[in-house]
């Protein structure tokens, strides 16, 4: 098992310009998630997803969208980078939470992205 | 006011010593969960352990072990017999129930950076 995926580790792009985070698990995790990680900032949750064709914003979701095609696909798009988006970008699956049971979160190696 | 607060930016432990992370977190929701995970300067994201609201016995994971006070709204992590290698970023997090918005929420806090010294 390869657990969770990110591609591309690292990007440089300049202010404007557009690009898509990919996110690839397969352990059969019905819930994803993006995050961004800022020095002092701990992780902040973008967006979410609890199943496949549904999404869901978390608490810093401006200027980002995302998609969930497949299940074990979560996407994360920005339309217009600007330097405010220089980042660590995480992504990460579980099981979706239930009484009794654990929603561990399991993290991708993330994605360093640069905005010039 | 924030949900998961980390008062200790930085700490030093002798090996072999047990530490301390404090983790206090603020919520109104019966039912929540209550994760560390652990990231060291590689950067990946390592889950520690688990505590759930309802469970009535503190977790345990090997030499980690979470030190839960319902009443206090504190989960402290406790690592037994430090080792060079839990020299680390810790983070707390917790994830509340479906409450008025009808779905989950995620909060992580700002971490704790564990320096253990030879």
């Amino acid at each position: 098992n390869a657990g969770v995926t990110q591609t591309p580790k690292f990007r440089v792009l300049k202010t404007g310009q557009s690009m898509t985070l990919l996110c690839a698990q397969d352990m059969n995790h019905e819930y994803m998630y993006w995050y961004r990680q800022d020095p002092g900032m701990g992780l902040r949750l973008i967006h979410y997803s609890v199943g496949e064709g549904t999404t869901a914003k978390g608490e810093v979701p401006d200027g980002y969208n995302v998609s969930r095609l497949k299940k074990q696909n979560f996407l994360l798009g920005l339309e217009s980078a600007a330097p405010s988006q220089t980042s660590v970008y995480f992504c990460a699956s579980s099981y979706s939470p239930r009484k009794g049971g654990t929603d561990t979160q399991y993290f991708g190696p993330g994605t360093r992205l640069t905005v010039l | 006011a924030q949900k998961i607060t980390q008062t200790q930016p930085g700490m030093f432990v002798q090996e072999k010593e047990a530490v301390t992370l404090d983790c206090t977190y603020d919520t109104s929701d019966p039912s929540y969960g209550l994760f560390w995970y652990k990231q060291p300067s590689s950067g990946e994201m390592i889950f520690l352990i688990y505590q759930g609201s309802y469970d009535q016995q503190n977790a345990t994971e090997g030499r980690y072990s979470l030190n839960f006070q319902k009443a206090r709204k504190s989960a402290n992590l406790v690592i037994s017999a430090s080792q060079l290698g839990d020299s680390a970023m810790y983070f707390c997090a917790m994830r509340e129930g479906k409450g008025t918005s009808g779905t989950y929420k995620y909060i992580f806090g700002t971490g704790t950076r564990l320096k253990v010294l030879a």
